[in-house]
């Protein structure tokens, strides 16, 4: 079983849509990030929930919206898409928060046309 | 705010030869420090970490790192390389009493066969 698993794999659409991204992880870990690789791979913190409490807000476009339902899961809600939104979007989980060995889920690649 | 360098973009080592990925960092307070490895459309690899204690921590995959406090250094270092060595690696950092995690721009290790 995948441990932190993303979808959808790979996300196409047109600029000004509005697209989510899930995220899950089966590892009982309380803590979940979001993080962004832009396309020189710089990897950009975005999010943080510890138990389904916002703990990390970086500064982030607020079109980007994360929700976690629960703390196995934490979606990204992003409202009118941008060119520049393109990149791939990294979900990691954490034993606990800052804790340090990340479980990454394997991306989503978004492109916006 | 914490930060970390990685002054090197690639990385080109021949086979069975040692290697050395370079990584600086700053923080305010202690540091908690973390390599990471990404292979090709794949998430992001926990390797090792430093908390506290000895020097030398060694990791995944017989890759080893060690801490220079005077030199603000954490480089990744490994005996003797291995083409399937070949991927990107990140230098991580966190500040002690921060739940950030912030990644390096990565390196490109490339192995010669």
């Amino acid at each position: 079983d995948t441990a932190v698993s993303q979808t959808p794999k790979y996300l196409v659409t047109q600029m000004g849509n509005d697209k989510s991204i899930k995220c899950e992880q089966n590892l009982g870990h309380d803590t979940m990030y979001w993080y962004k690789q832009d396309s020189k791979k710089f990897l950009k913190i975005m999010f943080s929930y510890n138990n389904k409490e916002l703990i990390i807000n970086e500064t982030v476009p607020n079109r980007f919206s994360p929700k976690s339902p629960d703390k196995a899961h934490l979606n990204l809600h992003i409202n009118s898409l941008e060119l520049g939104d393109s990149a791939v979007y990294f979900c990691a989980s954490n034993p606990r928060p800052g804790g340090g060995k990340l479980f990454f889920g394997s991306g989503t690649q978004l492109s916006v046309l | 705010a914490q930060s970390v360098a990685q002054p090197e973009d690639q990385v080109n080592v021949a086979e069975g030869n040692p290697l050395t990925v370079k990584c600086t960092y700053s923080v305010s307070g202690n540091p908690y420090l973390f390599w990471y490895v990404q292979y090709p459309n794949r998430g992001l690899q926990f390797l090792l970490k430093y908390i506290t204690g000895d020097n030398l921590v060694k990791g995944s995959y017989g890759f080893e790192a060690e801490f220079n406090k005077s030199q603000t250094s954490f480089h990744l270092k490994k005996p003797s390389a291995l083409v399937s060595d070949s991927a990107l690696y990140f230098c991580a950092v966190r500040d002690w009493g921060d739940d950030k995690i912030i990644f390096g721009k990565g390196t490109r290790l490339h192995i010669l066969p």
